[in-house]
């Protein structure tokens, strides 16, 4: 069964620093997500993304954050300027439109 | 705005006994509602979607009901197995979202013990 692919399964990096979050959606969906769960902490909606644009994002998504599909496949999730809450798994998420949501395995993303 | 709770928060059951997890929302105009299956350090797998005009959706040993009126929706799994200890989580599509918005409840954690 295809299934959403997420890399690295674990990123450690500094405060203030940048980090990009990578995903390969089930290769015919049209509509991706990010998620994230802080540790013991409900998951929460970040952004989706249709057609090469933001449709919808949540209070959490700063300027600090924004999402890029670079070309057929990837779907990248950039954190410019990293805090120590932004520590959290962060979920990749695909759909067909009407169907249920695919979620990958997730980053561990550490902010020391 | 829109609250999902679920109840309880963990469970532990003998094998071969029937599960029963609760969900509850606030807000009753929805779109659909999903349950979810969390395994330690992975992400989400969907079990059932049940849309809004549905009562209740099945597969398998899993059935899950919808009672939108009351807010509330309820998981039930069938002669449980030590497989099937995870965390399940409930998610609500609220009718004013987009596709893919969902809000989450805290999952209940299910241990089956052989």
């Amino acid at each position: 069964e295809p299934e959403v692919t997420q890399t690295p399964s674990h990123q450690v990096t500094q405060m203030g620093q940048e980090v990009i979050l990578r995903c390969v959606p089930i290769s015919n969906h049209l509509y991706f997500y990010w998620y994230r769960q802080i540790l013991g902490q409900k998951v929460e909606f970040l952004v989706s993304f249709y057609n090469n644009e933001i449709s919808e994002k949540s209070e959490i998504f700063d300027d600090q954050f924004s999402v890029e599909r670079p070309d057929g496949s990837n779907f990248t999730l950039k954190i410019r300027s990293t805090k120590l809450e932004d520590s959290a798994m962060y979920f990749c998420a695909s759909s067909s439109g009407g169907s249920p949501l695919h979620f990958g395995n997730g980053t561990r993303l550490t902010v020391t | 705005k829109q609250e999902v709770t679920q109840i309880p928060a963990a469970l532990s059951v003998p094998e071969g006994e029937n599960l029963v997890l609760n969900c509850s929302f606030t807000d009753s105009a929805i779109y659909n509602l999903q349950w979810f299956r969390q395994d330690p350090g992975k992400g989400l797998t969907s079990l059932l979607l049940i849309q809004s005009s549905q009562r209740e959706q099945t597969s398998g040993r899993l059935n899950a009901s919808l009672d939108k009126s009351s807010g509330r929706s309820t998981l039930y799994i069938a002669a449980s197995q030590p497989g099937d200890s995870a965390t399940y989580l409930c998610a609500v599509r609220r009718s004013s979202d987009s596709w893919g918005k969902l809000q989450f409840g805290a999952g209940t954690q299910v241990v089956v013990t052989p």
